[in-house]
C-alpha cells in the first residue's frame, strides 16, 4: 500500500525560483493536507482541502498556493521561493473529520 | 489562541522500562486526541487516539489517558523498546475539527 506519495523528496531552490511540491494517496480519503515542519517546533498547517473541490487557508498560508487537481491528489506551490520556506513540507489525508491523518515521509525543501 | 503543548523535550528511558509522554491542551471544545511518533527522516506515523467520550483507550502496548477535567492527555508504552526511540507528538481537533499539533518529545532509550 503505498499510502500518501509525496515528490520530490528533496529539493534545493534559488530565492525568487517557483516549484510545485505534489501529494497523492491512494486510500479514497477526502481530506488532504499541507503542512511545514521547523526544527523544534510541531507540524504547522499551511492549507487544507476538506473535499474535493475546496481549499482554505491553514495557520500559515501567505507564500503559498495549492490545487486539489482532484480526490488524490493535492499540491502545493510557491511561487517565488523565500529563504524563510526552508522546510519540510508534509502532505497529509484522511477519511473525514475525528479520523487519523495519514502522513508522507515529506519533502526536505532548502532555499539559498 | 489554542495551543497544544508537552512538558518535557527529551524523555530518556531504559529498555524494558515503561514510558510516559504528557501533553496539556487549552481549547475546552477539543474532542479529538491523537498520538503520532516520527522517526527520523519519515512522516508522523499514527500510534493511537482518542475522543472526548473516552478517558482511556489502549493498544498494542500503548495506552492513552485523557483528562478532561484538567485539560490533559498522556501516552504510556509499556516495556520500552529501542525501536521506540523517537519523536512523540499529540494533536488535538480545534474548533473546526483541524488538528493543532504539539512541538513533540524526543524519546531515548538507553540499553
Amino acid at each position: 500500500n503505498a499510502g500518501v506519495t509525496q515528490t520530490p523528496k528533496f529539493q534545493v531552490l534559488k530565492t525568487g525560483q517557483s516549484m510545485t511540491l505534489q501529494c497523492a494517496q491512494d486510500m479514497n480519503h477526502n481530506s488532504m493536507y499541507w503542512y511545514r515542519q521547523d526544527p523544534g517546533m510541531g507540524l504547522r498547517l499551511i492549507y487544507y482541502s476538506a473535499s474535493e473541490g475546496t481549499t482554505d487557508k491553514g495557520e500559515v498560508p501567505n507564500g503559498y498556493n495549492v490545487s486539489r487537481l482532484n480526490k488524490r491528489e493535492f499540491s502545493l506551490r510557491l511561487e517565488s521561493a523565500a529563504p524563510s520556506q526552508t522546510s519540510v513540507y508534509f502532505c497529509a489525508s484522511r477519511v473525514y473529520s475525528n479520523q487519523p491523518q495519514h502522513f508522507g515521509d515529506g519533502t526536505r525543501l532548502s532555499i539559498l | 489562541g489554542e495551543s497544544v503543548g508537552l512538558h518535557l523535550p527529551t524523555l530518556s528511558v531504559q529498555e524494558g522500562d515503561n514510558s510516559i509522554i504528557n501533553c496539556a491542551y487549552s481549547n475546552s471544545a477539543s474532542d479529538y486526541f491523537i498520538w503520532y511518533k516520527q522517526e527520523s527522516g519519515k512522516g508522523p506515523q499514527f500510534i493511537i487516539d482518542i475522543r472526548s467520550n473516552m478517558d482511556k483507550r489502549q493498544g498494542q502496548r500503548v495506552t492513552v489517558l485523557l483528562n478532561k477535567t484538567v485539560k490533559h492527555l498522556s501516552l504510556q508504552i509499556a516495556a520500552t523498546q529501542p525501536g521506540d526511540s523517537a519523536v512523540y507528538f499529540c494533536a488535538a481537533s480545534d474548533s473546526w475539527g483541524k488538528l493543532q499539533f504539539g512541538a513533540g518529545t524526543q524519546v531515548v532509550v538507553t540499553p
